[in-house]
């Protein structure tokens, strides 16, 4: 079974620190790789994702991601951090043939400071 | 504008009590997830359903059951709840390929007395 994984659980940033949130699957086949985020008291929404093509996918709110299949990785990136980017940031994966449902890694907690 | 809506936002029930939760989605979309999301952990896929297939995740208790009568609506009925099954309950619903986007509801918190 596909697994996900996220190194970190908590981060704390000032703003305009740049982002850098690692996530990586274990799974052989062609996976489809989201990023979501959770706002404090909103619910999950889509930042970005990537299912073929240019590796390297822009989302919502200045965010991008690369998909690097040797590292089995999509890390999520940001540049400059806002106060607002404040909120959980769960990586998730669905395979492309059968399962359509997403297996989440266990989230990263982020935080920016003012 | 709501696409998936999900109520009550808040419910709580006594320990073995039935209680339903139910999610509507606006979307027209095939497919509808319900998700277990204990606090500081990844949501966790209960069941889905594909148009009227049902698909239950293999380690989901028997306790969980769910129906969809109609495109539009899937109800998550707990029969029997137990103190460990205080969560957030996620709706959330996509087109029929793996690789489309879900939505997802502002979800359901479960408070078992």
């Amino acid at each position: 079974a596909q697994s996900v994984s996220q190194h970190n659980h908590h981060v704390i940033l000032s703003e305009a620190a740049s982002l850098e949130l690692g996530c990586n699957y274990s799974y052989g086949g062609t996976v489809n790789l989201f990023w979501y985020v959770q706002y404090p008291g909103q619910h999950l929404q889509l930042l970005l994702k990537y299912f073929s093509g240019d590796p390297l996918v822009k989302g919502i709110k200045g965010f991008e991601a690369e998909f690097i299949k040797s590292k089995f990785s999509f890390n999520l990136r940001k540049p400059s951090v806002q106060w607002s980017d404040t909120a959980e940031y769960f990586c998730a994966v669905t395979l492309d043939t059968g399962r359509r449902a997403l297996t989440f890694g266990s989230g990263t907690r982020l935080q920016v400071q003012p | 504008d709501a696409m998936v809506i999900q109520n009550p936002r808040y419910q709580v029930t006594q320990f073995g009590k039935p209680v339903t939760l139910s999610c509507s989605q606006t979307l027209n979309h095939n497919v509808m997830y319900w998700y277990q999301q204990k606090s500081s952990q990844a949501p966790k896929l209960l069941f889905h359903y594909y148009d009227k297939d049902f698909n239950n995740e293999a380690d989901t208790p028997d306790n969980f059951q769910s129906r969809r009568p109609n495109t539009s609506f899937c109800f998550l009925d707990i029969r029997s709840p137990g103190l460990g099954d205080a969560a957030m309950y996620l709706c959330a619903t996509s087109r029929d390929r793996a690789q489309e986007t879900q939505y997802f509801g502002p979800g359901t918190r479960l408070l078992v007395l």
